[in-house]
């Protein structure tokens, strides 16, 4: 099994700045990791997929990169609607299907 | 656009079985290498990936459900269903059904379509 490491745990921001958020695996996934934001109250919702390509629908201050065992999810500007958890999933060695533990984004 | 709902009971006793189903609108998963998915979500925790069922019903577990687990799809309702036996307090959880695919071209290999989840609990 591919197990997923999230860190930090959690990331006290304010909104305006930059969000950099970590996923590493514990086994080489090549490019294919996925993100998911999960609001309060809400299912996941996708962000990027294939390590860096943008979900329909997703704004551009969302970005992901990285390949192997190491991948990050960066949000260039935080917007107040981007105070979330956020998960990483890998899909390269399945099953079973993996996600990380999550990253809290929250306000400072 | 591709809709899923879940749908099912929200409490059961421990030892029962679990049964969950999931109702598609909008379109199907029926394209090739796509799945309907199976993820649980523990109140206050990370996600778990339970099972995946392909249009024909070819299944994928989650071997530490496996046990206990049975996907199913009815193709003429499009539903899929999940079965979980002999639950205790540990599978409380939001289920969720949730379409992803895995393919490279022209698809997008994730979970892109989620439903709004159902709550189970267990409680004696």
């Amino acid at each position: 099994e591919t197990v997923l490491t999230q860190s930090p745990a959690t990331l006290s921001l304010s909104p305006g700045e930059r969000a950099t958020l970590s996923c590493r695996t514990s086994q080489n996934v090549d490019i294919h990791l996925a993100w998911y934001q999960q609001r309060p109250g809400q299912a996941p919702r996708l962000l990027i997929y294939e390590a860096s390509k943008r979900a329909t629908g997703i704004p551009a201050r969302f970005s992901g990169s990285g390949s192997g065992t190491d991948f990050t999810l960066t949000i260039s500007s935080l917007e107040p609607e981007d105070f979330a958890v956020y998960y990483c999933q890998q899909r390269k060695q399945w099953p079973p299907l993996t996600f990380g533990g999550g990253t809290k984004v929250e306000i400072k | 656009q591709l809709q899923l709902q879940e749908s099912g009971p929200g409490l059961l006793k421990p030892s029962e079985t679990l049964t969950l189903t999931c109702t598609v609108s909008g379109g199907s998963i029926s394209r090739s290498r796509h799945f309907c998915g199976w993820v649980r979500q523990p109140p206050g925790k990370g996600l778990e990936w339970i099972g995946s069922i392909t249009y024909s019903g070819t299944t994928y577990y989650n071997p530490s459900l496996e046990s206990r687990l049975i996907i199913s799809v009815d193709t003429s309702k499009n539903q899929y269903s999940v079965r979980l036996s002999s639950v205790t307090a540990a599978d409380t959880a939001m289920y969720y059904c949730a379409r992803h695919s895995d393919c490279s071209d022209d698809c997008v290999p994730a979970f892109d379509v989620w439903g709004q989840g159902t709550l189970v609990s267990v409680s004696s």
